[in-house]
């Protein structure tokens, strides 16, 4: 079965400033999807970003980076210039393909995301 | 487009009795699947549906169901309700690949 393990309960970061969520997941396939989701406090569930493990490219959103080494199955996600409508709890998230992705969405924990003004 | 929709937002229920949740995809995705949300597990996938059949199921009593209909809708069920199910249940309805959820209801069984 597959994990998706995420090892920041919260982070913390002042505004205009860089931070980086870490993930990683284990999984024995090769083709998959992996997101990134943020939940405010409204509940609700918001898509952030999204990469494909067939491209090598890693997906950019704004100001919403990832870096995706699949060899280690590491998907970190990257906020530039936090702003304060960014605190929210940021979930990582991995999706099979084999049946058409039937199996659901994996989630971690989950990270708390605090901005300090 | 319209983002999913469920209804009704909140829910308050005691044990023993029985719920049904709804939800309506985005105009022309065909699948929806559920999850529950809760503070000490987390989100865990229910299920999915693809064309009114259920294509798989998460690790949940038979006490949780649902279905399809042919417009895409989907409803799920739980009977006999404990105090354990207690959660915030989200859809999402997906074109292949990506997931986009819906604002989830919130079912308090007491």
């Amino acid at each position: 079965a597959q994990t998706v393990t995420q090892s920041q309960p919260e982070m913390s970061v002042q505004e205009a400033e860089t931070v980086t969520l870490s993930c990683t997941y284990d999984t024995s396939e090769s083709d998959y999807y992996l997101f990134w989701y943020k939940q405010p406090p409204s509940r609700q569930m918001i898509l952030v970003i999204r990469q494909e493990a067939y491209k090598q490219q890693n997906a950019t959103e704004n100001r919403f980076s990832v870096n995706f080494q699949k060899a280690a199955k590491s998907f970190s996600l990257k906020i530039s210039d936090s702003q304060l409508g960014d605190a929210a709890m940021y979930f990582c998230a991995y999706r099979g393909s084999k049946g058409g992705g039937a199996d659901g969405l994996t989630f971690g924990k989950g990270t708390h995301l605090i901005i300090q003004p | 487009k319209a983002g999913v929709t469920q209804t009704p937002r909140y829910l308050i229920k005691t044990r023993g009795q029985q719920v049904t949740l709804s939800c309506s995809p985005i105009s022309g995705h065909r699948s929806v699947s559920w999850y529950q949300q809760t503070p000490g597990q987390g989100l865990q996938f229910l299920f999915e549906y693809f064309s009114e059949t259920q294509r798989n199921k998460g690790n949940f009593p038979g006490r949780f169901s649902g279905r399809q209909f042919s417009n895409s809708r989907s409803e799920m069920n739980v009977s006999t309700l404990e105090l354990g199910d207690s959660a915030l249940y989200l859809c999402a309805s997906s074109l292949p690949g990506t997931q986009y959820f819906g604002p989830g209801t919130r079912l308090t069984v007491l």
